[in-house]
């Protein structure tokens, strides 16, 4: 079964650090895109941050320079280390896979089609 | 603020179709055809319902379908039935540096 796992969500104050994890099972994480999209509570999805299969990482602005995507091939687990929390980093943070096709002469972008079920980060003092 | 533009609510009878926008930019909806659209219920993981604008994945009924155009993407819910009642968000790839925008999402009711 193709699933996704997050964990490491907590309290954490102002200016702490957090590393979320987010275990894949039934496909390979380095084989594919994968995101982390945040949702504020009672607000609207935001994407944070991508990986691509060949490893290069990109972030929205309100996280650039904070927050490190990475994953470890070896253990097929996805990662975000965040740095700096502030309050409004406070949100449920789901891992997601993005379906994208490369090929030579075009990029094919299917949308995320596998969500894990979100870990909660909130910081505050 | 979204990137992506959505009504906050819509509400339709059962049975009845409703239908939800998604206004962006050349740079996102209008500059490529890779707009999604996704289903959320209270305290759910979002689902993908859409993608590519007007494709369905395996499992979603038929109900739901997409279109574009131009910077606007609209999703139409058929035959409405009360589980079809939650939070449903558009998003759009926009370039490999913004990647991607999502919208502010729309609370679906059904009456």
């Amino acid at each position: 079964e193709v699933q996704l796992v997050e964990s490491g969500g907590g309290l954490i104050q102002p200016g702490g650090s957090l590393r979320l994890s987010c275990a894949a099972s039934g496909f390979t994480v380095s084989s594919n895109y994968m995101s982390w999209v945040r949702q504020a509570p009672g607000k609207g999805l935001e994407w944070v941050s991508v990986i691509y299969s060949g490893g290069s990482t990109y972030y929205a602005d309100s996280v650039k320079g904070r927050f490190t995507i990475s994953r470890d091939n070896s253990k097929n687990t996805l990662y975000l280390q965040m740095n700096s929390l502030r309050a409004e980093d406070t949100a449920v943070y789901y891992c997601a896979r993005d379906r994208v096709v490369v090929t030579t002469s075009y990029y094919y972008y299917y949308g995320m089609d596998v969500w894990g079920q979100g870990t909660t980060v909130t910081v505050s003092s | 603020q979204s990137a992506l533009t959505q009504p906050p609510s819509a509400s339709g009878s059962p049975g009845q179709s409703v239908t939800i926008s998604c206004t962006g930019t050349s740079s996102d909806v209008g500059g490529y055809n890779y707009v999604s659209w996704y289903q959320q219920h209270p305290g759910k993981a979002p689902k993908l319902m859409i993608y590519e604008v007007s494709k369905r994945p395996s499992g979603v009924p038929d109900r739901f379908s997409g279109s574009k155009s131009g910077n606007t993407a609209s999703l139409t819910v058929s035959g409405l039935q009360a589980e079809d009642e939650a939070d449903y968000y558009c998003s759009s790839y926009a370039g490999s540096n913004t990647y991607v925008v999502f919208g502010g999402g729309t609370k679906l009711t059904v009456l």
